[in-house]
């Protein structure tokens, strides 16, 4: 069945380092890749998304690029700020089976130092 | 709007009592899920709904039960609490429309059962 991978956390950074969590995904048709966000004591919020191959999902200064040919969609984030100290999850979904089913990594931990 | 709410917050159980968690959504979405999340692992769905009056079940849905009478409100009842049932609980609602497609999810309830 389809799955995501995630690298482990957790991941330590200082304030304005470059930020690169892995994820790779496998699946029989043709999903939407998205990232979530759960901030501390918070359920998931949406952070970005694509949903077909070589799109670029951006958002709040975070990005990652839908790569079919290796089916990856690393996240990544120039310059991190404490407040980006969350748990990102990598998820997947296809929309064209109707999109009931999302599958979700198992997360990355985030700590940002200042 | 409130999005999507969820009580209680925190509950602890004894083994073999039972309890409902409650989840209710205003975004006139059709489509609900009910997820747990283990310590340092991915959300497994364990049911989801398409609309009032229709379940289905996810990954893991043993010892849970569902119902979706209205739009808005999606309990899920656990009938005889089991120690593995320790866990945070997710409910989420989302719309479907083309390539647009996001999760919204609730606070989470954290259950103990002991």
């Amino acid at each position: 069945g389809d799955s995501v991978t995630q690298m482990e956390g957790p991941v330590t950074l200082s304030e304005e380092a470059f930020l690169t969590i892995n994820c790779t995904y496998t699946a029989t048709g043709y999903p939407s890749l998205f990232w979530y966000v759960q901030y501390p004591g918070e359920g998931l919020q949406l952070l970005l998304k694509a949903t077909k191959a070589d799109d670029k999902g951006s958002n709040k200064g975070f990005e990652a690029t839908y790569r079919k040919e290796t089916t990856s969609f690393h996240l990544e984030k120039g310059s991190v700020q404490v407040s980006d100290s969350a748990v990102y999850f990598c998820a997947l979904s296809d929309l064209n089976t109707g999109g009931f089913k999302t599958i979700f990594g198992a997360g990355t931990r985030l700590f940002v130092k200042a | 709007n409130a999005g999507v709410t969820q009580t209680p917050k925190f509950r602890i159980l004894k083994i073999g009592q039972s309890m409902t968690l409650q989840c209710t959504q205003d975004m006139n979405h059709n489509y609900m899920y009910w997820y747990r999340q283990d310590p340092g692992m991915g959300l497994k769905l364990i049911y989801y709904s398409v609309g009032a009056g229709i379940t289905d079940k996810g990954e893991v849905p043993n010892g849970y039960n569902v119902s979706r009478s209205t739009t808005e409100d999606f309990p899920l009842r656990l009938e005889l609490a089991a120690p593995s049932q320790t866990s945070v609980y997710f409910c989420a609602s989302s719309y479907f429309s083309g390539t647009n497609y996001e999760q919204y999810f609730g606070p989470g309830t954290r259950l103990t059962v002991t």
